[in-house]
């Protein structure tokens, strides 16, 4: 079965940019979605189709698609955005099916 | 605006059954998906399965494929997840989300049901 690999944590201080890495097979052919998890919260889809934002979502957060890894991409990273982020893509034989990435916990410094 | 509600925290013993609903309110409920995914303690995300409101169209993930049972009432716009013999290794949190169509994003999430299961 298709596997994502996600860094477990990446650490920012505030105002710098966060890059969270999601690798996989052949990603760069498949469409990947961002989703934020704060504890006790329901996900946020933040990113969807690779590069596409959600309305509500802010222009800090984006994303690309390349090759064998996808990024999303956090700019002037506040406290706020601490968080687990997951990729996730529809794996599509006969039988689609949802896979997600480990999940990465950005740290805010 | 669209919303999932979920119903709330269970306790429940090892062997037991349980369903946990997912009301769904701002939108045609009959036209969109609804996917549920299961989260335990300090634990990544965990698709679960996915059902059609329109005509019941239902997906399971072969990892809980014959363990869960996912179904859905129009008349209520409500979908359910059945889980039966539970045991402790199902403690976690369950999550009802929606997707516009079977192999898009999840757009809107419901808040968490907690499930813990212990004797």
């Amino acid at each position: 079965s298709y596997v994502l690999t996600q860094p477990p944590s990446v650490s920012v201080a505030p105002g710098q940019t966060a890059n969270i890495t999601c690798d996989g097979e052949n990603l760069g052919i498949r469409g990947v979605h961002w989703y934020q998890h704060k504890p006790g919260q329901a996900p946020v889809l933040v990113v969807y189709d690779d590069s596409e934002r959600p309305s509500g979502i802010p222009e800090r957060f984006s994303g690309s698609n390349s090759g064998s890894t996808a990024t999303l991409t956090i700019t002037w990273v506040e406290g706020g955005d601490e968080a687990d982020y997951y990729c996730q893509v529809w794996e599509t034989p006969s039988h689609p099916s949802v896979v997600f990435g480990g999940g990465t916990t950005l740290t805010v410094l | 605006e669209v919303q999932l509600v979920q119903s709330g925290p269970e306790v429940k013993k090892p062997g037991e059954s349980l369903k946990i609903s997912c009301k769904g309110s701002g939108y045609t409920f009959s036209r969109y998906w609804i996917g549920w995914v299961r989260q335990k303690t300090g634990k990544g995300l965990e698709w679960m399965g996915t059902i059609y409101p329109g005509d019941s169209d239902t997906r399971y993930s072969p990892s809980f494929q014959g363990q869960v049972t996912i179904s859905v009432d129009t008349s209520s716009n409500s979908a359910f997840l059945h889980l039966r013999n539970l045991k402790a290794s199902d403690t976690a949190i369950y999550y009802c989300a929606r997707l516009r169509t079977a192999t898009t994003p999840f757009d809107h999430w419901g808040q968490g049901t907690l499930v813990t299961v212990s004797s």
